[in-house]
């Protein structure tokens, strides 16, 4: 099966300008998670989707960020206008299951630079 | 609120060398600890994972337990490989929450021929 698809890879904006991050879920995953990597600090989780409906957003840094999942496939985030601690690894994730534990599957990562 | 502590890298080792990372955690309840790792060019895959008290997880040669007493978590392995190499991380799920994991800050790993 193919895995969690993140797109683009690498990224590099000015500062004040729009990023749009995409995450494609291993097919059938109702869970998606965006996390991310700041340089030199911890892996912070942002948000969760449930299909298409935000389970758990406590983890947004604030209003210049929005996730979507339109249709409970992919999902975007979008960083409008990005700031310079934007900069870090956006990572998404999947997996299938409610209820019981189910491992995360996580891809590969965008790496944001704002300049 | 809910933390992990791992130990700062880079470490380096030669191959077949014995391998311990150590992980610490603040949890309010009882939480579930995991291993991840991050090979080059790679996501995030789970190593091995915990849930209870005194629970051994175990995969790839790797270990850790879960010891509550000293709330650790420390990964080892007896003899590393370069395909070792990588970035590992400690975490924690938060409030059972189920993806809601918090993470320390990573430790990378390089194994020497």
């Amino acid at each position: 099966e193919a895995g969690v698809t993140q797109f683009p890879s690498h990224s590099v904006i000015e500062k004040g300008q729009t990023v749009t991050l995409r995450c494609d879920p291993i097919s059938g995953h109702d869970n998606l998670y965006w996390y991310r990597r700041v340089m030199g600090k911890e892996i912070k989780f942002l948000l969760h989707f449930v299909k298409e409906s935000k389970q758990d957003e406590s983890g947004m840094p604030n209003n210049r960020f929005l996730a979507e999942r339109t249709g409970g496939t992919y999902s975007t985030l979008k960083v409008q206008p990005a700031e310079l601690e934007d900069s870090g690894v956006y990572f998404c994730a999947s997996s299938p299951l409610q209820g019981a534990y189910s491992p995360l599957h996580f891809g590969n990562g965008t790496r944001l630079t704002v300049t | 609120g809910d933390s992990v502590t791992q130990m700062e890298g880079p470490v380096t080792l030669s191959e077949e060398a014995f391998l311990t990372i150590n992980c610490t955690y603040t949890a309010t309840g009882y939480p579930s600890l995991f291993w991840y790792v991050q090979y080059p060019g790679e996501g995030l895959q789970l190593l091995l994972k915990a849930t209870k008290a005194d629970d051994k997880g175990s995969n790839k040669g790797f270990e850790a337990t879960y010891r509550k007493e000293t709330t650790s978590f420390h990964l080892e392995k007896g003899s590393v490989q370069v395909s070792d190499s990588a970035v590992y991380f400690c975490a924690l799920d938060y409030g059972g929450s189920q993806g809601n994991l918090i993470f320390g800050k990573g430790t990378k790993l390089s194994v020497k021929p």
